[in-house]
């Protein structure tokens, strides 16, 4: 079936520095993606969301940046902090809302103080 | 805003035993409930979607009757996991969407088979 990928498995930053996490996705009919951030042994939890109609939307330090012509997600933070330390999935929605969320394989952000 | 609970958060149990993962929407009504897995460095992967009242829908591969899902409200599913063995072993989602909320995740558990 229709799935997510991610291009780079773990990202290593210092604190301060802007992070980029990567997202690909292969369903051009996807209306809405999500980023979600899962710390270790705890459930995903909702970063900012983008809809397809728009290229980007900005939330408190964050970006989300959609390109839909290479169906290409991008999750921007500003000034990463070591409590940003956790795995970033991106996820979409390939049918109407209310249906299953696909989620990409994930991407390891580790922050060194 | 809108709150999902499961439990147990962790449980271990011997191999041939069932156990029962419940996920509560505390403050809404769930219009749908989904349940994923996920292992070790792994993804989120969908187990199946849940309507109240009727029966889930299971994603290829899943077999249904081990893992039995039993969504009997608004506010409620069951996943039982059913003569569990190691290799069920895995962290297990549920996630609960009503507009205007979007999708809520529980904080999952984690099944260890003995």
């Amino acid at each position: 079936g229709e799935s997510v990928g991610l291009h780079l498995p773990t990202l290593s930053v210092q604190e301060g520095d802007n992070s980029i996490i990567n997202c690909a996705y292969s369903n051009s009919a996807s209306d809405y993606f999500i980023w979600y951030k899962q710390e270790s042994g705890k459930g995903p939890q909702f970063i900012i969301d983008i809809r397809s109609n728009m290229d980007k939307r900005q939330g408190q330090r964050v970006t989300v940046l959609l390109n839909k012509t290479v169906k290409h997600l991008s999750l921007q933070i500003a000034a990463t902090q070591p409590g940003d330390s956790a795995v970033y999935f991106c996820a979409e929605i390939p049918n109407q809302a209310g249906t299953a969320l696909i989620f990409g394989k994930g991407t390891t952000l580790s922050v060194s103080s | 805003g809108a709150v999902v609970s499961q439990h147990p958060s962790r449980v271990i149990c011997k191999s041939g035993t069932s156990v029962k993962i419940e996920c509560r929407s505390l403050d809404f009504q769930a219009t749908t409930m989904f349940w994923y897995r996920q292992f070790p460095k792994q993804s989120l992967m969908l187990m199946a979607t849940s309507n109240e009242g009727s029966k889930a829908t299971y994603e290829q591969g899943v077999e249904k009757d081990k893992f039995l899902i039993n969504h009997a409200s608004l506010t409620l599913s069951t996943l039982t996991v059913t003569s569990a063995h190691p290799e069920d072993s895995s962290f297990y989602i549920c996630s609960c969407y009503r507009e205007p909320y979007g999708y809520t995740f529980g904080s999952g558990t984690r099944l260890t088979v003995v």
